[in-house]
């Protein structure tokens, strides 16, 4: 089924743990997003890509990294999980660019703790 | 001032009721989006407006860009149609600026 893939859709880690996100494509769509959603404060941009080995910073990239090997696959990296880092994660793609529209992934919640 | 306000925040409606959500911002914009969430977390891309109308089964998307406006209407509504509806328009450096969402709860 064409969508997008995250992985792990639930996680509780300990402060200071790295942890790694996993996002995957199958529409070969050369845009992909991370966002975060806290309660109030609806989704703010993390890391963007516009295209395979390419990537940007978006609103609140502060404490995480990304990486755009290829164009299926945008994994989100926290290096040194904080409990500020406690949110739902959503992973998305654009067919038509950075102004295209979005195909959202299921989200990943995770509870630092 | 928010750069992208929605109204109502909330909003409660009988089943076979006509909904409307409006969004109005204050940025430039290539295109607008309308997306819904469900209790649950999913989010779906429902409309990307840049001028005019859409319409998708009983979803009707407006934009007026002159007046920095837009519309989502929904015609019969259902209790299954109760969600989270968020409109984001595109700010600079392509940024999605996402409004606060409306609320919809659709009683039987």
């Amino acid at each position: 089924i064409a969508g997008i893939t995250q992985a792990p859709t639930s996680q509780i880690l300990a402060a200071g743990r790295r942890m790694t996100l996993r996002c995957t494509q199958d529409m070969r769509h050369n845009a992909m997003y991370w966002y975060r959603q806290d309660l109030g404060l609806g989704l703010r941009l993390i890391h963007y890509s516009n295209t395979a080995g390419t990537t940007g910073k978006g609103e609140v990239p502060d404490g995480y990294s990304v990486s755009r090997a290829n164009t299926d696959d945008f994994p989100l990296t926290l290096a040194s999980a904080v409990p500020s880092q406690t949110s739902v994660y959503f992973c998305a793609s654009s067919n038509t660019g950075l102004a295209g529209e979005l195909f959202f992934g299921e989200g990943s919640r995770l509870t630092v703790l | 001032k928010n750069e992208v306000e929605q109204s109502p925040q909330n909003l409660t409606a009988q089943e076979g009721e006509f909904i409307t959500i409006n969004c109005s911002y204050s940025v430039g914009i290539s295109a607008l989006h309308w997306l819904q969430q469900h209790p649950g977390g999913g989010i779906v891309s429902l409309f990307m407006l840049s001028s005019g109308k859409k319409k998708h089964g009983r979803l009707i998307a407006t934009i007026n860009i002159q007046e920095k406006h837009s519309s989502l209407h929904i015609t019969a509504s259902h209790p299954r149609d109760s969600a989270v509806y968020i409109c984001a328009v595109f700010g600079s450096n392509y940024q999605l600026i996402w409004g606060a969402g409306t609320k919809l709860i659709i009683k039987p």
